[in-house]
Formats: C-alpha cells, structure tokens, sequence
C-alpha cells in the first residue's frame, strides 16, 4: 500500500501551458516537502510546507498543503522546457519511536515539450 | 561546501556476491539516509541514523541489507548475496536536523545485479 498517492504519474505537455500535480494520503504529517529529480542526480528540495492550509510560491510554481495536512498540490505556470523532470513530494511522519521520518511518493514524470 | 558524494557511481556485480556502497554525508550533518529507487518508482525508506541514537532499520527489506556509520560520519550499505531484484539506485541523503528539515541527496549508486 502506497502511504503518499502521486497523480499523475506521466505528464507531457507542451511549453506554456499550466500543469497541476496531486499529492494524497490518508495520514496527517507534521509537514511536507516538494523535490525535483533529473536524471542521474540525487533529488533537490523545492519548498517544504508546515501549516494546514499554507500556500507558498517559488516563482511560476504553487505549491499547496491541505487544510487537514494529510495532500497538497503542486501548480506551475506556463510550463518551461527546464521544467522537466521527476516531482517528489514527500510528508514527514511521526514514528511511534518518536522519530520522524519522510514517506516518498511514487513522483510525477513531467516533460515540457518546446 | 562539499555535498554529499556517494561511490561508486555505478556497480555491476553477480548474483550472490556481496557489495558495499559508500556515503559521505555533508560535514556536521547528524542524520543520515538510505534510500532505494526502482525504475519509475519513487524512493522506498531504507534505513535512517541520528546521531548516537540507535538507527531505524525499519525499511530494510531483508537481512541480506545492513548498514553502519562510522564516528557520525561516513555511512556503508552493504548488501550479501546479491539478487536480481536488488538492481536499483542506491540514494544516500543527510540532514542538518531531523526528516522534517531539508535531506540533500547525494547522486545514488547505480547497482545492476547480473
């Protein structure tokens, strides 16, 4: 069972047009981070959100945290070819050891077409 | 400063062998992660230390996997009695704080279990 629902899985869109990730779960968390992959390299943070409800904006993208903490979206803005690659989202859970640690979504694979 | 450098980069080995993949996680960096990425998957949790205390083993999905971290630094994962479906990257990330801060990827061993 997948604990974080990524969808879409595939996105192929064509320079310009606005694009919208989902990021769903079941569980709450105490936050949750957004990371971008290309190929060949380690995932990098784009934006990590920590209030229900929180919007925050890093240029042409929007990102989103649920009211109940337990989704969020990620929305870009006419899409760029430089856009292009694997989107992460992942939500920080508490373990019943206390600790916390990240559940990783499946990722949405996303090409911008020029 | 330096990121987090993994090595090899790439490691083909035969079924039933055993391997050793390297981490150095970013200097003063207290938590450290193991992560596997399957082809078109997202990154499955595999084991995780913070400092001194004990580590979270909890992803490990066999006794084949063990890892250690030497003096809170450099981390090994090895893997005995290689199989084919071990054939994955290997991602190594570090942290500043806890899951909930920000995790810098290190490049990921290539693995390829023939």
């Amino acid at each position: 069972t997948q604990l974080l629902e990524q969808s879409p899985q595939f996105l192929s869109i064509q320079e310009g047009e606005n694009l919208t990730v989902y990021c769903n779960s079941s569980s709450v968390f105490s936050s949750l981070q957004w990371y971008r992959q290309e190929p060949g390299e380690g995932p990098v943070l784009l934006v990590t959100v920590v209030t229900g409800g929180e919007v925050k904006k890093l240029k042409r993208l929007t990102f989103q945290f649920g009211d109940a903490r337990k989704d969020s979206s990620l929305h870009i803005t006419a899409a760029q070819p430089g856009d292009t690659g694997l989107y992460l989202c992942a939500g920080a859970l508490i373990t019943q050891g206390g600790s916390e640690k990240l559940v990783f979504g499946k990722g949405t694979k996303l090409t911008v077409n020029p | 400063g330096a990121g987090v450098s993994q090595s090899p980069s790439n490691k083909v080995t035969e079924k039933g062998k055993d391997v050793e993949l390297r981490c150095d996680p970013i200097s003063g960096h207290t938590a450290l992660y193991w992560y596997r990425q399957s082809l078109g998957q997202g990154l499955e949790f595999l084991i995780y230390f913070q400092g001194n205390s004990a580590p979270d083993k909890s992803g490990l999905p066999s006794d084949r996997f063990s890892a250690e971290r030497t003096g809170g630094s450099v981390s090994t994962l090895t893997i005995q009695r290689t199989q084919q479906e071990d054939s994955a990257v290997y991602l190594c990330a570090s942290s500043p704080k806890s899951a909930s801060y920000e995790q810098y990827f290190g490049p990921g061993t290539r693995l390829t279990v023939t």
